[in-house]
């Protein structure tokens, strides 16, 4: 079945920096990437998806890379507030799998003042 | 759009009672949704799949006589802990897949937390 990993486990960034998080899936056809946050005791909340025929897409503050042949892809923040701090999951899922999400192990971002 | 409701947020209850949690679709008809259970500081770990008029599909050592899931309409899935135990503590999340062909977004409700005394 599909593995997802996800770097780093916690991240600390100042006001206004970029944040980058890291995530490798192991299954090539995996074709379907969203990113949720979390705040604690919430909901995870969207916040950016991207399928496999894009490389890029871009929301705002809010980016995702999809690398295919390295199997990553990546969340980057730009701009960080300190409304940025929660828990970023990523996941990945294929067509055919039960449209099934396996999550990454999250990462705690905070945003320093 | 997308909105997911979720019942009760929380609950205390006894050893060897049973818990309904209910899963709501509000703006949308969910014929897939999914259960989660999430530990502190953890990422969440699907418990099955909810599928519309069908039985639903556990994942690998999750005991489906004692997750009872019942996905009677396209806006409400219900997980029932049988006899809940102390060990059966935990956060447990609802989806709901968007309609549309092939992967479509989940939308989450905000969770039950459920504690066995």
């Amino acid at each position: 079945g599909e593995n997802v990993e996800q770097h780093p486990s916690t991240l600390s960034v100042q006001e206004g920096d970029s944040a980058v998080i890291k995530c490798t899936y192991s299954d090539s056809a995996s074709n379907y990437f969203p990113w949720y946050k979390q705040e604690l005791g919430k909901r995870p909340q969207l916040i950016i998806d991207i399928r496999s025929n894009v490389g890029e897409k871009k929301d705002q503050r809010i980016a995702v890379t999809l690398n295919k042949t390295a199997k990553h892809f990546s969340l980057h923040i730009t701009e960080t507030q300190p409304e940025d701090s929660a828990v970023y999951f990523c996941a990945a899922s294929r067509t055919g799998g039960g449209n099934k999400l396996t999550f990454g192990t999250g990462t705690q971002l905070k945003v320093e003042l | 759009g997308a909105v997911v409701s979720q019942h009760p947020s929380w609950v205390i209850c006894k050893s060897g009672t049973s818990v309904k949690i209910e899963c709501r679709s509000l703006d949308f008809q969910a014929t897939t949704m999914f259960w989660y259970r999430q530990f502190p500081k953890q990422s969440l770990m699907l418990m099955a799949t909810s599928n519309e008029g069908s039985k639903a599909t556990y994942e690998q050592g999750v005991e489906k006589d004692k997750f009872l899931i019942n996905h009677a309409s396209l806006t409400l899935s219900t997980l029932t802990v049988t006899s809940a135990h102390p060990e059966d503590s935990s956060f447990y999340i609802c989806s709901a897949r968007y309609p549309g062909i092939g992967n479509q977004p989940q939308h989450f409700g905000d969770g039950t937390r459920l504690s066995i005394l």
